[in-house]
């Protein structure tokens, strides 16, 4: 069965600060990878998908970037925090377009 | 006018009451529809997929009308675990990878 994990669970930063986000899915190959914020009291909003490694389609233009250094793995990141990135993250799979998408815990990012 | 709507609620509802859920939609091209759970500070979880001809899970059934672009979840015979917020999903059109998601009904199941 697949899996998905995220780490850190949660994180505090300094505004200004860099961001690494990790997402690793288990169990199978070549699925399109999401990752998504959650402020609070908010819908989820699209960051970024990814259709294959090294291929990343950017939905909000931020301060944010993503990476897919492998077929499985699935990086969120950031050179200078602000503020307004405080979130929940989460990371997601499936295993093509129009299908459900399972996503792993989360890591809950308070900037401060 | 938002490309999900749901109604925040929170819906209160006492153990064994019957309770229903709407989500409207504005992008007639929509092709995938889905209801996830949330629990406080947890992660989305798939409840189910939406399917044009409705379908049945246990005491949860999804309803899909296109004509009206909307989707429906009913739920039976409510329990106390059922208390969590309820996110309408939709994919909004064949071919992209783009999910948008409604901010969610809450609802309390009271003993």
């Amino acid at each position: 069965s697949q899996t998905i994990h995220q780490w850190p669970a949660t994180l505090v930063q300094p505004v200004g600060s860099p961001l690494s986000l990790e997402c690793t899915v288990e169990g199978t190959s070549n699925p399109n990878l999401y990752w998504y914020r959650q402020a609070a009291g908010r819908g989820l909003q699209l960051l970024f998908y990814s259709v294959g490694i090294g291929q990343i389609s950017s939905e909000v233009p931020q301060n944010l970037s993503a990476s897919r250094p492998q077929d499985r793995q699935f990086i969120l990141s950031s050179k200078k925090l602000l503020l307004s990135d405080s979130g929940f993250y989460l990371c997601a799979w499936n295993p093509d377009r129009g299908y459900e998408q399972y996503f792993g815990p989360g890591t809950r990012l308070t900037v401060t | 006018r938002k490309e999900v709507e749901q109604d925040p609620g929170p819906f209160n509802v006492p153990e064994g009451a019957t309770v229903a859920f709407n989500c409207t939609y504005s992008n007639s091209a929509s092709q995938s529809f889905f209801w996830y759970r949330q629990d406080c500070r947890k992660e989305p979880k798939l409840l189910m997929s939406v399917y044009s001809s409705g379908n049945e899970d246990g005491r949860f059934t999804a309803q899909l009308n296109r004509a009206s672009q909307y989707i429906s979840l009913l739920i039976r015979d409510s329990k106390l675990s059922d208390s969590a917020t309820y996110l309408c999903v939709v994919n909004i059109a064949t071919g992209t990878y783009k999910y948008i998601f409604g901010t969610g009904t809450r609802l309390k199941v009271l003993a």
